[in-house]
């Protein structure tokens, strides 16, 4: 069965630092998907990761993704208020799509 | 404009009813889902299709039923034996390739 771990589950920064995002998973696939929730909101796709190795940057978020440690993770750089939402990964294997708990970060001034 | 339409927004829902999500898309993907979210939880998977007439219990599929008679539309029932129904569900599809899930904007349902 497919399983997804996030941590940390809760994440509370300052604004301007750095953080690591950490989602682990028990296949051998090499599709994963982070995304972003806002309260109330639906799901909004910030990655798309299909091989080992992928890095992928948009803004101050950078994602990767090793295959091999079945580890993916989602970089903040020098947080800004705006980032404040519940980040969720999402593994598929045989189209067998399954999510993370979610990381909710809060961005403090 | 292509997409994934949920409706409704919002349900309310008696005890003891039946009451039937609707999920439809326009992005010709084969595969779709149903999600339940509770309040500050992640999400959990109720079913999922990877191609018409064709689908596969998740990890909460009690209490729930599905259809996928046409490849645009995924609706979920609710029935009375889903004991606890009050949650946010989120329907989503994708084209079984290399691309992410696209979602709907969710049903909030309530039981009154």
């Amino acid at each position: 069965e497919l399983k997804v771990e996030q941590n940390p589950l809760f994440l509370s920064m300052q604004e301007g630092k750095n953080y690591t995002i950490y989602c682990n998973y028990s296949t051998t696939s090499d599709r994963l998907y982070w995304y972003r929730q806002d309260p109330g909101k639906s799901l909004e796709s910030l990655f798309v990761l299909l091989s080992n190795g992928a890095v992928k940057q948009e803004g101050r978020l950078m994602a990767s993704l090793d295959t091999k440690a079945r580890l993916s993770t989602l970089h903040i750089t020098a947080a800004v208020h705006d980032l404040s939402a519940t980040y969720f990964c999402a593994v598929v294997d045989n189209n067998d799509m399954r999510f993370g708990a979610g990381t909710r970060l809060t961005v403090k001034p | 404009d292509g997409g994934i339409t949920q409706s409704p927004k919002y349900l309310f829902r008696k005890e003891g009813q039946n009451v039937t999500l609707s999920c439809e898309q326009n992005l010709n993907h084969d595969a779709m889902y149903w999600y339940r979210q509770d309040p500050g939880q992640g999400l959990r998977l109720i079913y999922y299709s990877q191609i018409v007439n064709d689908f596969q219990k998740g990890d909460i599929a009690e209490g729930y039923s599905v259809s996928r008679e046409k490849k645009e539309s995924f609706p979920l029932t609710v029935t009375s034996a889903q004991k606890n129904p009050t949650a946010f569900y989120l329907c989503a599809s994708s084209s079984g390739m290399n691309t992410e899930a696209f979602f709907g904007q969710g049903t909030r349902l309530t039981v009154v």
